[in-house]
């Protein structure tokens, strides 16, 4: 399986501010998610990173808050924009080396905002 | 709709009994895929197993064993003399074979004493 690294591991940041999270992969996958996991919860789907395109959005999240980037088959970036209390939570990256095959998950992110 | 349900929050039990972690799963596709992952203290989610819808062979790996019905739609884990290394909590996912998204479970939160 791939390995999947996650910068930050974890950061405590101030409300109204904006934090950027960066996951990296050791080899060219073709599908890469990102998660966001509330304290005590299961996992949600906030998007599809498309390479080259505009992500694809699951009902409840918008580009605005969660702007994504995938400049190339490696590489992801989640950007948690304007940031409330609410938005403390683990966030995960998971790559699917071909469509539709297992996803494997990054560390995770564990933000917490004040 | 699809859906996973984990009816057991937490379970509790002491070294060396054997534990049954229940997954009961919802999806009108003819392909899907269901699996297990393992989420320690430390927020890492650890694959565990992928089935096949087609495919409902029990499996055995070490302690671990799964049973795949596909009648009762259920896909239960099973964990032989747990360890206090087992504890953590364990998610069932659900992959669409049409809409490629992976749907997971509440969790179940295990705890072993030694």
């Amino acid at each position: 399986s791939a390995v999947i690294s996650q910068k930050p591991s974890r950061d405590i940041c101030q409300r109204g501010t904006s934090l950027t999270i960066q996951c990296q992969v050791d080899s060219q996958v073709t599908m890469m998610f990102w998660y966001r996991q509330q304290p005590g919860q299961s996992l949600t789907l906030i998007a599809t990173a498309n390479q080259g395109s505009e992500a694809t959005y699951e009902s409840g999240f918008v580009i605005d808050k969660f702007p994504i980037s995938r400049p190339n088959l490696t590489f992801s970036t989640l950007t948690v924009s304007n940031m409330s209390p609410e938005d403390s939570s683990i966030y995960l990256c998971s790559v699917e080396q071909v469509a539709g095959e297992t996803q494997y998950f990054g560390p995770g992110t564990r933000l917490l905002v004040l | 709709a699809q859906k996973v349900t984990q009816a057991q929050t937490e379970i509790s039990v002491v070294e060396k009994e054997d534990v049954t972690l229940d997954c009961v799963y919802e999806t009108r596709d003819t392909t899907y895929y269901l699996f297990w992952y393992k989420q320690p203290p430390s927020g890492e989610l650890v694959f565990l197993i992928r089935r096949n819808s087609f495919d409902e062979q029990n499996e055995i790996s070490g302690r671990y064993s799964w049973n795949f019905q596909k009648s009762t739609s259920s896909f239960n884990f099973t964990i032989t003399a747990s360890q206090v290394v087992d504890s953590a909590v364990y998610f069932c996912a659900l992959l669409s074979g049409n809409t490629g998204k992976l749907i997971f479970g509440q969790g179940t939160t295990l705890q072993v004493k030694p």
